[in-house]
Parts: C-alpha cells; structure tokens; sequence
C-alpha cells in the first residue's frame, strides 16, 4: 500500500529488545500509526507520531523522521505475549490511514 | 460490552450470492470504515464514511457497496459474491471531531466464498 515497507518476519528471544523498522512516502504525509494485532483478532491501537523523535509507552516506543520517511517500534523486555504482527499505517491529507503488510514477530523462550 | 460489533462472526457463502456483513457502534464516533484482510497483503480500505451522508470508495471497492443507515451503523454488501472475496473483514470507527485519528477496530467476520 504505497510504499510502505516493514519487514515481513522477525523473531527475537523473551526478556530482549527488538526494533521494528517502517518507511514510507513522505509526500502529504500527516502522521504514522503502529497497531498490534494477534493472530485472529482486531488490531488495537499502539501509537501515533505526527512530529520528529521518540515517544515513549511503557515497553514499547515509537520514533518518527518526517524527511527521511522512517519510523520504528521499539519493544523493551520482550514478554511471550508480544508475538503478534505489527501494523505500520500512514496517514495523508485525506487522514485516511494506509497500512503496510504488517511485520510477524515471534517471541521464543 | 464491545464498543464496536460486526455480525456475522463467521460466514460460508456461495459464488453468486448476495450477502451483507453489518457493523455497529457504541463510541458516539463519525467515521466508520469497511476493510478486508489476507494473509500477507495487510489491511485494504474498501469503503469509508464520515458521517452519515458521506460515502466513500477506498482502494478495492469493485464488487462492494455499503450503506450507513445510521451514525452508529455502517453495512459493507457484496452484491453476487466470488472467491477471491474469501477474507477478514474488518470494521473500523474514529472520532473526527477529536483530532485524533486513532481507529477502533470490531472482532471481524471470517467470509468464505465457494
């Protein structure tokens, strides 16, 4: 979905830190979304950055460069419960979200 | 109680068929939207509405309509079903008047066309 790249699969051990990488577009970008979804359910929110740098939640922290067109994810302490795919979604002028495919991450013991 | 809800959960259908999947929603939001899902393609926008007489095409509506009876209901319809429309769907809600775009997603229909 225009250019939005992540990476289909990464895998990463319980207690580590894993980052998940998103480019995109920049052209009439407003903002970007991550949104986690398990295997079979909804996708739920996570974040949304709309300026430079990094936002942090609890375990997970998301980072934005509006001129290069990369944000990533970064998860802390990685829990069994992360496995789950990731969405990246732009948003442009229209404030219409357009999602990448979505990275799988596995989280093993 | 969920704050958005998709019926049916799961539906079996036949090529040719004309079958509707609904979606209702509890948060007082303007905008809805209608989405599918396959293994790894993501989420695709196929119709969205923000408001009640606002209707609007996303990137794959060919083959769908939709119809919002209320601010709380929006329907996605497929008019003579295929298998290629075998897929989740899913619908979305957000505010519009919050400036946050955030969307809340229901449970999705599993759709199997044959």
């Amino acid at each position: 979905g225009q250019n939005i790249d992540q990476p289909t699969e990464m895998t990463a051990t319980e207690g580590a830190i894993v980052q998940i990488n998103c480019t995109y577009q920049t052209s009439g970008f407003n903002g970007l979304f991550w949104y986690q979804q398990h295997a079979g359910e909804a996708p739920t929110f996570l974040s949304y950055n709309v300026l430079d740098g990094l936002e942090e939640k609890g375990r997970f922290s998301s980072f934005l460069s509006r001129s290069k067109g990369y944000s990533y994810l970064l998860l802390k302490e990685l829990q069994m419960k992360d496995s789950a795919s990731y969405l990246c979604a732009v948003e442009r002028g229209s404030y219409i979200p357009t999602f990448g495919r979505g990275t799988s991450l596995i989280v093993h013991p | 109680d969920a704050d958005v809800t998709q019926t049916p959960r799961n539906r079996i259908t036949k090529t040719g068929k004309r079958i509707m999947l609904e979606c209702s929603q509890t948060k007082g939001h303007d905008r809805m939207y209608w989405y599918r899902q396959d293994p790894g393609l993501g989420l695709r926008l196929i119709y969205y509405s923000f408001d009640v007489k606002d209707i609007n095409k996303g990137e794959i509506s060919d083959g769908y309509s939709v119809s919002r009876q209320a601010q709380a209901k929006f329907s996605l319809s497929l008019e003579s079903a295929i298998p290629n429309q075998t897929a989740l769907y899913f619908c979305a809600t957000s505010d519009g008047t919050s400036g946050s775009y955030e969307q809340y997603f229901g449970p999705g229909t599993r759709l199997t066309v044959t």
